[in-house]
């Protein structure tokens, strides 16, 4: 277990509403990254969050935001759901100082949009 | 753009033999590689790194191998156990740090 903890474990979400994603990082680590891995295909990049700053930013709309608190949790924000937006939301924790370093992730969030 | 690939979508062997996953990246700039291995339901764990530096890094029966000329990277398995059945993501980084870039994995079946 990594210690990353993700809720809620799966959502059902009309398009075109908000949804918030919440993400508990391991202890110790002080970055956030988000992940989205749509059906058969590996995650991607959304952003990542240092030190409550984004600090790397994938090719996804402004609709999704994010936010890391002091304690460094963190959520995911996404605006106007789509029907492409259903996937698998995945967190990420690391130590940004240690490079080339493998992050842990959590368990994930399983958005649908209908 | 996919940068880094997984060709094989599946892959099957027998308990005790060797499994072997390949991934390939186009990707110049990456030094750091991972292999993550994801079970239903659950997120990727991580399996084992390599740095660029390295060609080779072994922890126990997993071992990855890395062709920087070729741009290919490997994970032997040996010898492979039915508990090693699940999706194996490929991923890379950049000196950067902030980004992993995963293939779009392999569905790895070990038959007892």
């Amino acid at each position: 277990e990594t210690g990353v903890t993700q809720s809620p474990t799966h959502l059902i979400k009309t398009r075109g509403q908000q949804v918030t994603l919440r993400c508990s990082s391991q202890s110790g680590h002080n970055t956030v990254s988000w992940y989205q891995q749509a059906l058969g295909q590996g995650p991607q990049f959304i952003f990542q969050y240092y030190r409550e700053e984004e600090n790397g930013r994938g090719n996804f709309p402004p609709r999704f935001s994010g936010l890391q608190f002091p304690n460094y949790s963190s959520e995911l924000n996404v605006n106007a759901l789509e029907l492409d937006d259903s996937a698998l939301y995945l967190c990420a924790s690391s130590l940004l100082q240690a490079l080339n370093t493998e992050a842990f992730f959590g368990q994930g969030t399983r958005l649908t949009v209908v | 753009d996919q940068q880094v690939k997984q060709n094989s979508p599946s892959l099957s062997v027998q308990e005790g033999r060797i499994s072997i996953l390949n991934c390939d990246y186009t990707n110049s700039m990456f030094d750091y590689f991972l292999w993550y291995k994801k079970y239903p339901a659950e997120g990727p764990t991580f399996l084992i790194s390599i740095s660029s530096i390295k060609d080779k890094n072994e922890d126990g029966r997993f071992t990855v191998f890395l062709n920087k000329s070729a741009k290919h990277l490997s994970l032997h398995i040996v010898p492979s156990q039915p508990g090693d059945s699940a999706v194996y993501f490929c991923a890379a980084s950049a000196n950067t740090g902030n980004q992993f870039y995963f293939g779009t994995g392999t569905s790895l079946t070990v038959i007892p």
